[in-house]
């Protein structure tokens, strides 16, 4: 059974960099591919970016200036780097399966992570 | 981007009845070569996180119960609980998967009546 686990910082203070780590058991991330997703008050539930098994990766418009996603093989997790942050982007950040390239419904989420943006 | 909304907001239900839930977007998400909705259905339980119940609009995930159906085509869609469990107690979401970026409804929250 695949399960999927955020972890990083809870809080960043505005303009600084968000990032986090999704860590998979159950499967190696070279075989699937992989979506961040948020949930905020403000947004409900927004895509933020998605990365195939080869590397590629596919961005929110709404987003793509800030964000990279990138696989760590040797850890078996996905990360997420959001710069330039701000209180907009407080949010429970999920880390999501994608089963077939660009086939993007979700399966499983991780836990997902509260961040906070404030100083 | 395609904006998914979703009716009611929230509903409360008897157990053992039927809950409806209503989900209309913006644009088709019926794509035309295969004839396929790209539409899934999310539930997520207070304290979880989103679980996907149903994809291609009708197609229930295994250990789905069947009790949990989804229909419709092109914009409208619904997602129906037959016999509502103290279990399904959740927030409803619909999501299109037709055009990238992928978007969500606003979610339905069913409580118990």
């Amino acid at each position: 059974q695949v399960r999927l686990q955020e972890s990083g910082p809870t809080l960043v203070e505005p303009s600084e960099t968000l990032s986090l780590a999704c860590s998979v058991s159950g499967a190696s991330i070279s075989n699937y591919h992989w979506s961040w997703i948020r949930l905020s008050p403000g947004k409900g539930l927004e895509w933020i970016g998605y990365i195939h098994r080869s590397g590629r990766t596919d961005y929110n418009p709404s987003l793509k200036s800030r964000v990279t996603i990138s696989l760590d093989t040797s850890k078996n997790r996905v990360s997420l780097k959001l710069i330039s942050v701000s209180a907009a982007d407080t949010a429970v950040y999920y880390c999501a399966r994608v089963l077939y390239d660009r086939m993007f419904w979700f399966d499983p989420w991780g836990q997902g992570m509260l961040v906070s943006v404030s100083s | 981007d395609i904006v998914m909304t979703q009716s009611p907001d929230s509903l409360a239900v008897s157990l053992g009845e039927r809950a409806t839930i209503n989900c209309k977007s913006s644009q088709s998400v019926l794509h035309n070569s295969n004839n396929k909705n790209y539409l899934a259905w999310y539930q997520q339980r207070p304290g979880q996180p989103p679980k996907l119940l149903i994809c291609w609009a009708s197609i229930r995930e295994f250990g789905v119960p069947d009790r949990f159906s989804g229909s419709g085509s092109g914009t409208d869609f619904t997602l129906t609980i037959n016999s509502l469990q103290p279990e399904d107690v959740a927030v409803y979401y619909c999501q299109q998967y037709h055009t990238t970026p992928p978007t969500f409804g606003q979610g339905t929250k069913v409580e118990i009546k």
